[in-house]
């Protein structure tokens, strides 16, 4: 079946730093991605939709300019998480779509 | 706007106890509805889906029943497993949205 990879499981890093989550489409071509952020005792939250070869699209109060997204490959989707700072600690997934939707295992960012 | 609500967890069951976890949602079309798992370390997977009104959805012992009329799909399972140990999440999605709503997530302990 469909199978998404999601890399890092988790990440630690210094506030200031940038962070890079990949998420890879192991054996199907997605030419669209979802991104989902889920804060501690919330929802998981759609951030942004990323679309192979243009811009994504971001949901309302999501900033572009923080968490660029790139989705250069029908097979792969990056989420930068720039200038991170502690709020921005959270858990990531990313989800493909095909005939279905499939997740990625998610990945715990916290920064310190 | 679309949302869904969520029994809160952690719950803690033994073995071959019987499983409820509440979900109701709000929707402004006709949704789908979806109960989704996730394994430690793994990414969410689709357990099962009504897509309307008194479907029922049923996989792995788990069933969940579309109810328009009280706006829910709770989760039950008559017998629970160790391996059942995960954490469940009630979603939605709607085509005019094009996206999912998520609930906050269940986390299910099951002990020996």
């Amino acid at each position: 079946g469909a199978v998404v990879s999601q890399h890092p499981s988790w990440v630690i890093c210094k506030s200031g730093t940038s962070v890079k989550i990949e998420c890879r489409s192991l054996d199907f071509q997605a030419t669209t991605m979802f991104w989902y952020r889920q804060f501690p005792k919330q929802s998981l939250m759609l951030m942004a939709t990323s679309n192979e070869g243009s811009k994504a699209t971001y949901e309302q109060g999501v900033e572009k300019d923080k968490f660029l997204i790139n989705h250069a490959s029908l097979t792969l989707s990056t989420l930068t998480v720039t200038s991170a700072h502690p709020e921005d600690s959270s858990f990531y997934i990313c989800s493909a779509s095909l005939y279905g939707y499939t997740f990625g295992s998610g990945t715990r960012l916290t920064v310190v | 706007g679309d949302s869904v609500t969520q029994m809160e967890g952690p719950v803690t069951l033994s073995e071959e106890a019987f499983l409820t976890i509440n979900c109701t949602y709000t929707a402004t079309g006709y949704p789908s509805l979806f109960w989704y798992v996730q394994y430690p370390g793994e990414g969410l997977q689709l357990l099962l889906k009504a897509t309307k009104a008194d479907d029922k959805g049923s996989n792995k012992g788990f069933e969940a029943t579309y109810r328009k009329e009280t706006t829910s799909f709770h989760l039950e399972k008559g017998s629970v497993q160790v391996s059942d140990s995960a954490v469940y999440f009630c979603a939605l999605f709607t085509n005019t949205g094009n996206q999912f709503y998520f609930g906050t997530g269940t986390s299910l302990t099951v002990i020996p």
